[in-house]
């Protein structure tokens, strides 16, 4: 079985612009998490999504978007981009995302913003 | 909502000894324990999770074990190998809400 997997792989973006990521889960998994990646924040929940449907979202300013297509497959969007954002972006996919099933992680996006 | 501290932040072990990182939750309510561990350019991977209704779970050299009255969990892994270092992060997840992860632990076996 094919695992979660994201792409690109790595991106690198100036100030200003903005940037879509996108995230393939596990076949039969519905949800999708979405975490950001950073040395000094650790894993730190963006959002989730269901059955095309954000259920659950974090501290993160709106300028982090996203969503879910029919075929479970996800996108995130970041807008006008900060030196911040630079991160890893993970994405993880669960059968249905209640927390009582096993959240599996892609390899991430690597951020660079200039 | 759920907080999650992890401890020690960094782990140096000679090959072949045991390694334990504990993780310590606060809501008395979360019940899914899961372990990740963390390879430099790589996602992190499920190694071992534990249930709220189970004390102990053991799989090979790591095993994790559940408190569940002092809210905390530990990580275990004996006879350690070059190839178990890496960075192991703890979540604790209470029904119907997201993973909160704990900060990791960086841990390097010395051979």
């Amino acid at each position: 079985k094919a695992g979660v997997t994201q792409t690109p792989r790595y991106l690198i973006k100036t100030r200003g612009q903005q940037v879509t990521l996108s995230c393939s889960p596990i076949s039969g998994h519905r949800s999708v998490s979405w975490y950001q990646q950073t040395p000094g924040q650790g894993l730190q929940f963006l959002f989730e999504y269901f059955s095309e449907t954000q259920r659950n979202k974090g501290n993160f300013p709106g300028r982090f978007s996203g969503r879910q297509f029919s075929n479970s497959r996800s996108e995130m969007n970041v807008s006008t981009l900060e030196l911040g954002d630079s991160a890893l972006y993970l994405c993880a996919s669960s059968l249905d995302g209640q927390g009582s099933n096993e959240q599996f992680f892609g390899p991430g996006t690597r951020l660079t913003v200039l | 909502g759920e907080n999650v501290e992890q401890h020690p932040s960094t782990l140096s072990v000679q090959e072949g000894d045991s390694a334990v990182i504990k993780c310590t939750y606060s809501d008395s309510a979360s019940n899914y324990f899961p372990w990740y561990k963390q390879e430099l350019g790589k996602g992190p991977q499920l190694i071992i999770d534990i249930r709220s209704n189970v004390g102990e779970k053991k799989d090979q050299r790591i095993a994790v074990t559940l408190n569940k009255t002092a809210k905390h969990f530990s990580l275990h892994i004996t006879e350690t190998q070059p190839e178990d270092s890496a960075v192991y992060f703890c979540a604790a997840i209470l029904y119907g809400q997201n993973f909160v992860f704990g900060p990791g632990t960086r841990l390097s076996v010395l051979p």
